[in-house]
C-alpha cells in the first residue's frame, strides 16, 4: 500500500497567503526530503530534514519522526512558488515518494 | 542547483522498440538512482548503482530493462521492448550516500518517454 501520503492533493492560493503542506508515512523510515518539481519535470531538493525544524527563506520544514509526519510551510506565497511539492521518505537507500501537492499561486 | 544531466529530454518510440536514455551524475557522486514517474505523479524506484555495481533493482527492471553505469561514461537505462505502460518521466538522481545518514538526492530534469 501507499507508504507516503500527502495532503492536500492540490491547493490554490492568492499571492501573499501562506500554505501548509502535510506528509505522513505509514512505516518506520529513517530520513526524509522535500522536493519541488517544476512544471517541466525537474526536481529541486528543498530540505533534507529527518527530524526537527529547518528554515530556508520563506520555507520551513518540520519533521516529527515518532509521529511519522512532516510539514512544509510556505509563507507569503508568490506566483513563482507554483508547482508540485513532493515529500519522500527513505529506507536506507531508496526513496518512497508521496503523490505530491500541486500548488497554484494566483496573482 | 543540481548538475545531473539527462538526455534526451524527450523520447518517442513505438511499441516493441528499444528506448535508451542517459544520465551523467554530479561529479564525485558514487550513487546513481533511476526512478519512473507516471502521469499520476507516482514514483517507482527502478534501480540504483554504487559506482559501477548494482545495489538494488525491482523485478520489472531486472526483466525488461538494461542499465549500467560504466566508469568514465554516462549511466544508461534502456527498455528492451517498449510497452505503452512505459510512457512516463524517467528521472535520474545522484547522491554522495555510501551508508551514512545523509542521503540528499540531486535529480536531473528527466527523460519523458512516450510509447505510441
Amino acid at each position: 500500500g501507499q507508504q507516503v501520503q500527502q495532503s492536500p492533493a492540490s491547493l490554490v492560493l492568492q499571492e501573499g497567503e501562506n500554505a501548509e503542506l502535510q506528509c505522513n508515512f505509514s512505516t518506520s523510515l529513517n530520513s526524509m526530503q522535500w522536493f519541488y518539481q517544476r512544471p517541466g519535470g525537474s526536481l529541486v531538493s528543498l530540505f533534507y530534514n529527518p527530524s526537527g525544524t529547518k528554515h530556508s527563506g520563506r520555507l520551513t520544514s518540520t519533521t516529527v519522526i515518532k509521529e511519522r509526519r512532516s510539514s512544509l510551510h510556505i509563507s507569503s506565497s508568490q506566483t513563482t512558488d507554483s508547482g508540485t511539492y513532493l515529500c519522500a521518505w527513505s529506507n536506507y537507500n531508496v526513496l518512497y515518494f508521496g503523490s505530491g501537492t500541486k500548488l497554484t499561486v494566483e496573482p | 542547483n543540481s548538475k545531473v544531466i539527462q538526455t534526451p529530454r524527450y523520447l518517442v518510440k513505438g511499441q516493441g522498440q528499444k528506448a535508451k536514455m542517459r544520465c551523467i551524475p554530479e561529479k564525485g557522486h558514487p550513487v546513481v538512482f533511476w526512478y519512473q514517474q507516471n502521469k499520476n505523479n507516482e514514483f517507482k524506484f527502478l534501480i540504483n548503482f554504487q559506482n559501477q555495481e548494482v545495489l538494488q533493482q525491482i523485478d520489472m527492471t531486472e526483466k525488461r530493462f538494461s542499465a549500467e553505469c560504466p566508469s568514465n561514461s554516462p549511466c544508461s537505462l534502456e527498455i528492451q521492448s517498449s510497452e505503452a505502460g512505459d510512457s512516463a518521466l524517467y528521472l535520474c538522481a545522484s547522491s554522495l550516500w555510501t551508508g551514512g545518514s545523509q542521503n540528499t538526492l540531486y535529480f536531473g530534469a528527466g527523460t519523458r518517454l512516450s510509447v505510441l
